[in-house]
């Protein structure tokens, strides 16, 4: 069974520039999650989506950042314009809809900002 | 608002040594607890969990017990192997899953 698919593995871009990532999740999962990694740092929550809906967005800094995901499957995270302090590795993971559900993680999308 | 602290590394250990890696929590309500794993180049994976006080989990040798009467969820292992060598990140989730910084662990041979 394929896990959470991530692309691109690496992006590296300049300031002001726009960047988005892609994730498709698990086959069956309902809940997609985005989190930021910061260089040693622990996850943090971007966003989660209940199919199409996004049910948390509190920490999604809606300035720049934007997500979306189209028919409840495959989701797009994306940043414009891209500052220094972006740089990070974004990550993806999914899981069944009901609560307490085992999240799984793919293998993220480190972003370098020049 | 709810938080995990965990201890800092690196830690580094020789072959067949023992291996702890402490985490304490604050949380408001009674979240279940977590150790996630990364191995280089690959995602998070869950390593094991417990969602009750006294609750015991356990995978590949490792353990971790949720004690609420000092708010900890210590990793443990009795003998580590070279490929136990990653980034260990303790977490707690009651609405969401909130995450330690990490601790990573290098076992020499």
């Amino acid at each position: 069974e394929a896990g959470v698919v991530q692309s691109p593995r690496y992006k590296i871009i300049e300031k002001k520039q726009p960047v988005a990532f892609w994730c498709n999740p698990i086959s069956g999962h309902n809940t997609l999650y985005w989190y930021l990694q910061n260089l040693g740092q622990g996850p943090e929550l971007l966003i989660r989506y209940e199919n199409e809906e996004a049910v948390d967005d509190s920490q999604l800094p809606k300035d720049r950042f934007s997500a979306e995901r189209l028919k409840g499957v495959d989701s797009t995270l994306k940043i414009q314009p891209a500052e220094l302090g972006d740089s990070a590795v974004y990550l993806c993971a999914s899981s069944l809809l009901a609560v307490g559900n085992e999240q799984f993680f793919g293998p993220g999308t480190r972003l370098t900002v020049l | 608002g709810d938080s995990v602290t965990q201890m800092e590394g690196p830690v580094t250990l020789s072959e067949e040594a023992c291996l702890t890696i402490n985490c304490t929590y604050t949380a408001t309500g009674y979240p279940s607890l977590f150790w996630y794993v990364q191995y280089p180049g690959e995602g998070l994976q869950l390593l094991l969990k417990a969602t009750k006080a006294d609750d015991k989990g356990s995978n590949k040798g490792f353990e971790a017990t949720y004690r609420k009467e000092t708010t900890s969820f210590h990793l443990e292992k009795g003998s580590v192997q070279v490929s136990d060598s990653a980034v260990y990140f303790c977490a707690l989730r009651a609405d969401k899953l909130i995450f330690g910084t990490g601790t990573r662990l290098q076992v020499f041979p």
